[in-house]
């Protein structure tokens, strides 16, 4: 099984409400990612997760903070959003051949959430 | 650093027509290669990849082959069908301490009945 959830599939939000995006995978990987697509461009990476510890940061605004509350599960808490914002995130997962190690390992990724922002 | 170049889109097929779908990549080091699949309203789907120089990676009938001489990893297959129009992307994984995925642009394929 290479499944990747995550919810909700949609999500529609204000610039002053705080949402979370949730992800999670059952393949025992141990490293998690955030992405951001905008239409008809690749995905944007913007948080790496190794071992549930945060291990790159793309400089992302302080608007999208990242939590990751065990091996299994993937947070993006959301607040004071702007509409440029509005896009499909992503979370993907890998094995992870230990920290700072890396290694060169498939990313599968989840059907993403697609959040407008008005 | 790392990049991929994809040829330009968007593709027009006729179903059962020959496909292929150039990238070329610039990396240090002997990264591994990739190529995901979106179909529309979608995430990425891993749709094969190729780990060293050589490696030919197949799945549903597409094919790519990792040419280090040429620095390239295009996406071929021999007859496209309708359920095939999607965004094609490529990928570079290097082998440093943070696996970060490089990708090109995307393209768009579009298959007729």
């Amino acid at each position: 099984d290479t499944e990747v959830t995550q919810t909700p599939k949609h999500l529609v939000m204000g610039m002053t409400n705080k949402k979370s995006l949730k992800c999670e995978q059952h393949m025992g990987h141990r490293a998690m990612y955030w992405y951001k697509q905008k239409a008809k461009k690749p995905p944007e990476l913007m948080f790496v997760y190794s071992y549930e510890k945060l291990s790159i940061n793309e400089s992302v605004p302080s608007r999208f903070s990242p939590e990751c509350p065990n091996s299994s599960l993937l947070n993006l808490h959301l607040h004071a959003l702007q509409p440029e914002d509005s896009a499909l995130y992503l979370c993907a997962s890998s094995q992870d051949r230990g920290q700072g190690r890396g290694g060169s390992t498939v990313q599968y990724f989840g059907p993403g959430t697609r959040l407008l922002v008005l | 650093g790392d990049s991929v170049t994809q040829m330009e889109g968007p593709v027009t097929l006729s179903e059962e027509a020959f496909l292929t779908i150039n990238c070329t990549y610039t990396a240090t080091g002997y990264p591994s290669l990739f190529w995901y699949v979106q179909y529309p309203g979608e995430g990425l789907q891993l749709l094969l990849k190729a780990t060293k120089a050589d490696d030919k990676g197949s799945n549903k009938g597409f094919e790519a082959t990792y040419r280090k001489e040429t620095t390239s990893f295009h996406l071929e297959k021999g007859s496209v069908q309708v359920s095939d129009s999607a965004v094609y992307f490529c990928a570079l994984s290097d082998t440093g301490a943070n696996s970060k995925l490089t990708f090109g642009k995307g393209i768009t394929l579009s298959v007729r009945p």
